[in-house]
């Protein structure tokens, strides 16, 4: 199984660029096409899609949020946070199967 | 609007079996595969289950492999997972996702399973 690996805690101030990390085991892009994906799931709610394929805003996402990589090293860019962004942040590999997630980043306040 | 509601969810004891349902509305759910991903309390999450749109094929990590059925009926616009011989690691919330892409677009709110005695 592919194994994705985020930092479990960041911690930023209002206003401020959120960045946050996942690393793959191995490569999950087919030569252009970058198959992660990043889900915001806020206390006592469903996971929300945010972006798909690695660098697309689901319907409905503030600009604020974006993501960028290819191959093994992906990031999820809150820039810049608000306090409604408070959560955590899932990310999820569909290059194999079984399809993984990340164990999830909290992003608390400083 | 996208509408997934999961429904079934309860105490059970380990080793007896329950059946959640996921009901479906705002989009021709004939269309897409299905899904349903889990999570422990306080932990992350993980994908137990994948229908493809007849129904036809599923697909199961091997931690619920052989326990857990996946099935839909597209005429109710339902989705179903049957869960035997559970465990107290199965202990979870239930989500019901449509997959697109290898992708869960809309997730449902989540049903609660707890397996203890």
């Amino acid at each position: 199984d592919i194994v994705l690996t985020q930092s479990p805690v960041l911690a930023v101030s209002l206003g401020q660029r959120a960045t946050i990390s996942c690393r793959a085991s191995q490569s999950v892009s087919i030569s252009s096409i970058n198959l992660m994906h990043w889900y915001q799931q806020k206390p006592g709610q469903q996971p929300k899609l945010l972006i798909y394929r690695a660098s697309n805003l689901a319907s409905g996402i503030p600009a604020r949020f974006s993501g960028s990589g290819s191959g093994t090293d992906f990031t999820l860019t809150i820039d810049p946070v608000q306090a409604d962004d408070i959560a955590a942040y899932y990310c999820q590999q569909s290059r194999e199967s079984p399809p993984t997630f990340g164990g999830g980043t909290k992003l608390e306040l400083k | 609007e996208v509408q997934l509601v999961e429904s079934g969810g309860g105490l059970v004891q380990p080793g007896r079996s329950l059946k959640l349902s996921c009901a479906a509305s705002g989009f021709t759910f004939s269309n897409y595969y299905m899904a349903w991903v889990r999570q422990a309390p306080k932990k992350g999450l993980e994908w137990v289950a994948t229908i493809s749109t007849s129904g036809s094929r599923t697909y199961y990590p091997d931690s619920v492999k052989g326990r857990f059925t996946i099935s839909r009926d597209n005429a109710k616009s339902s989705l179903y997972l049957q869960m035997n011989s559970l465990k107290s690691e199965d202990t979870a919330t239930y989500y019901c996702a449509r997959r697109e892409e290898g992708i869960a677009d809309y997730w449902g709110q989540g049903v609660m399973v707890t397996v203890s005695s």
